[in-house]
């Protein structure tokens, strides 16, 4: 059974501040996503990786997938309020044909001025 | 397009009864999803069509729930006889399918109060 793990489950820090968010899974998967959700709002795509090695930017966040360590790391650079909200991994689940994606518990984040 | 629709947005309902979800998909999109959320949890994958045909459904959490999606269009995801631990964001999304990234564009979720 695939699990999917995050790490910080919660996280408070600073503006201006650099953080990295960790996501580790426990079985070969080919697609690894990130998505963001705000309070009472549905989930936002972020990124998508699909090779090892792979390493997607936008604005603040940048997202990298090491395929051969099973993890997923999401940095936030120079944090800003507007970033806070619960940040998701998510592997697809290709064994036995169920391609669902499994997702972490989610990483709370808060950014404080 | 305005993406992925969902009704109704909240239900409350005592136990025993039934309830029915809806999910409108992106049009050009061949792929839904059922995902149930529940509170301080990721979303937990239930079931999905490709089209009108069900690929997989061994994750429904009970016999109580089931889905269709009769014409490849919209679905449907009903919950027989409810119990409390049915209490729950009920999340749809969909994709384009096949190789590839297949990004999952989710809705806005039905919210399920059982007393």
């Amino acid at each position: 059974e695939l699990k999917v793990e995050q790490n910080p489950l919660f996280l408070s820090m600073q503006e201006g501040k650099n953080y990295t968010i960790y996501c580790n899974y426990s079985t070969t998967s080919d697609r690894l996503y990130w998505y963001r959700q705000d309070p009472g709002k549905s989930l936002e795509s972020l990124f998508v990786l699909l090779s090892n090695g792979a390493v997607k930017q936008e604005g603040r966040l940048m997202a990298s997938l090491d395929t051969k360590a099973r993890l997923s790391t999401l940095h936030i650079t120079a944090a800003v309020h507007d970033l806070s909200a619960t940040y998701f991994c998510a592997v697809l689940d290709s064994g036995g044909g169920a391609d669902g994606l499994t997702f972490g518990k989610g990483t709370h984040l808060i950014i404080q001025p | 397009d305005t993406g992925v629709s969902q009704d109704p947005r909240h239900k409350i309902t005592k136990r025993g009864q039934n309830v029915t979800f809806r999910c409108d998909p992106i049009s050009e999109h061949n792929r839904l999803y059922w995902y149930r959320q529940t509170l301080g949890q990721g979303p937990e994958f239930l079931t999905y069509f490709q089209n009108e045909a069900q690929l997989e459904k061994s994750r429904l959490l009970s016999d109580r729930f089931s889905a269709e999606r009769p014409k490849g269009s919209f679905s449907t995801l009903e919950i027989q006889r409810t119990e409390q631990g049915d209490s729950a964001m009920y999340l749809c999304a969909s994709s384009h399918g096949g190789v590839g990234a297949n990004v999952l564009t989710f809705g806005a979720g039905s919210r399920l109060t059982v007393l």
